[in-house]
Parts: C-alpha cells; sequence; structure tokens
C-alpha cells in the first residue's frame, strides 16, 4: 500500500505564505487531489482540488507538477485562525486493481503571532 | 453545521455496553462512511455505502457494525468494545463513492471505551 505522507508538522507567522507538500507516488491516473483543513474536535473541511498545474480559489492555490507524483497546498497570508491540520487525499491504485482513497498523514500547522 | 449530523458529540461506555453511533446528512448525497481518527494518527477508512450497499469493510472487528438503512442514515452498532477503540469517529458523505467528489464530515463522537 503506497503512503501519501507530508510534514508532521509546520510553524509559521501571521501574514507569511504558507507551503505544505504532499507526496503521493503511487497516485491513480485519472484521480484528483483534494485538500482538507481539520480544527480539534471537528471533522475536515474541504479547502481545495485540483488535476494538474494549479488552482486557486478564494482561501488557497494547489500546485501540481506534470508528474502528480506529489502536490503543494499554498495558504497565502496566514492568520492565527488557519491554524489547523491539513490533509491531503488521493486515489490510489490498488493490486487488486481497485482504488483506496488515502489521507495524508496530516501536517500540522501553529501560526504564531 | 455542514450538512452531516452526527450524534451524540460524545460519548463513555464500558467494555460490556452496546450503543450506536448515529449519522443523517441532507446534501442528497448517495455515499457515506465511517472514519476512525485515533490520537495522532491519520484518518482511517473503516466503512463505504454507496447507495445504500456496503462496498468497502477495511478489516473493521466485528464489534463494530454498520447500518445503512436509506442514502441518508448511516449507524455504527458498537459492543463489547475494547479500550484501544477510543477514538473520534467520523462520518463522511459524498455525492459519489468517489474521492473526487469531495467528502463532508461531520463533527465526530468522541468515544471514550472505559
Amino acid at each position: 500500500l503506497a503512503k501519501t505522507t507530508q510534514p508532521i508538522s509546520m510553524d509559521s507567522y501571521e501574514g507569511q505564505e504558507v507551503n505544505i507538500t504532499c507526496s503521493h507516488n503511487n497516485i491513480a491516473t485519472n484521480d484528483y487531489i483534494t485538500w482538507y483543513q481539520q480544527f480539534p474536535s471537528q471533522g475536515p473541511r474541504f479547502i481545495i482540488q485540483g488535476y494538474k498545474t494549479k488552482v486557486t480559489n478564494e482561501v488557497a492555490s494547489l500546485f501540481i507538477p506534470a508528474d502528480r507524483k506529489s502536490s503543494t497546498l499554498s495558504l497565502p497570508r496566514v492568520s492565527l485562525s488557519d491554524t489547523a491540520v491539513y490533509y491531503c487525499l488521493v486515489g490510489d491504485i490498488q493490486t487488486s486493481g481497485t482504488y483506496k482513497y488515502i489521507f495524508g498523514t496530516g501536517t500540522r500547522l501553529k501560526v504564531l503571532a | 453545521e455542514t450538512g452531516v449530523t452526527q450524534t451524540p458529540r460524545h460519548l463513555v461506555m464500558g467494555m460490556t455496553n452496546k450503543k450506536s453511533l448515529k449519522c443523517e446528512q441532507h446534501l442528497g448525497h448517495n455515499a457515506m462512511y465511517w472514519y476512525k481518527q485515533s490520537a495522532k494518527k491519520p484518518l482511517e477508512l473503516m466503512f463505504v455505502y454507496n447507495f445504500k450497499e456496503q462496498t468497502e469493510n477495511n478489516s473493521v472487528p466485528s464489534r463494530f457494525s454498520p447500518e445503512c438503512p436509506n442514502s441518508s442514515h448511516l449507524f455504527l452498532h458498537l459492543h463489547t468494545l475494547q479500550p484501544e477503540d477510543s477514538a473520534l469517529y467520523l462520518c463522511a458523505s459524498s455525492e459519489l463513492d468517489r474521492g473526487n467528489y469531495g467528502y463532508t464530515f461531520g463533527s465526530g463522537t468522541r468515544l471514550t471505551v472505559v
């Protein structure tokens, strides 16, 4: 089972740009890459989704290289309220030919004043 | 409120008890999921239901028994649990049984087994 890996934790200061990378070496060809944000005692919340190149919405950007074996979530000008755990989610083809949707190991972002 | 409601929010149960977790979604989604989240661990998929049919069981012990009476409701029946089963249990739904469609999660049930 291929692992989807992320840095365990990151610290940043308010107003800075934060980039969190997810490695997914065995991503399924047709699947998207999705990122979620989770606050304590809450379920994860959808942030952004993309297939290739760059996607931008009102809260984040997602950069995906041509080989799609990694992706980078970019949070512009973070604030204290962005302190959370961030997960990537990708489809992973199993040896049986079925898909499993694998959440990354999660990155705990702490934004400092 | 995300559109996926889980009850109860907190549950403490003894190892010999039987209890049930409930999940309800009003999003018109056709797929529902149970995830387990232990302290400092990634989300672990337990069960997947697509159009009320169970499509995935990730080798979950039989002391966890899911039930999906319709596309809007999902239950997780618990019996003879172990202390290591203490965790946050999250329910999610999506339009179809594919990660591409995006999951909407509930706020979870914090379960403590004593």
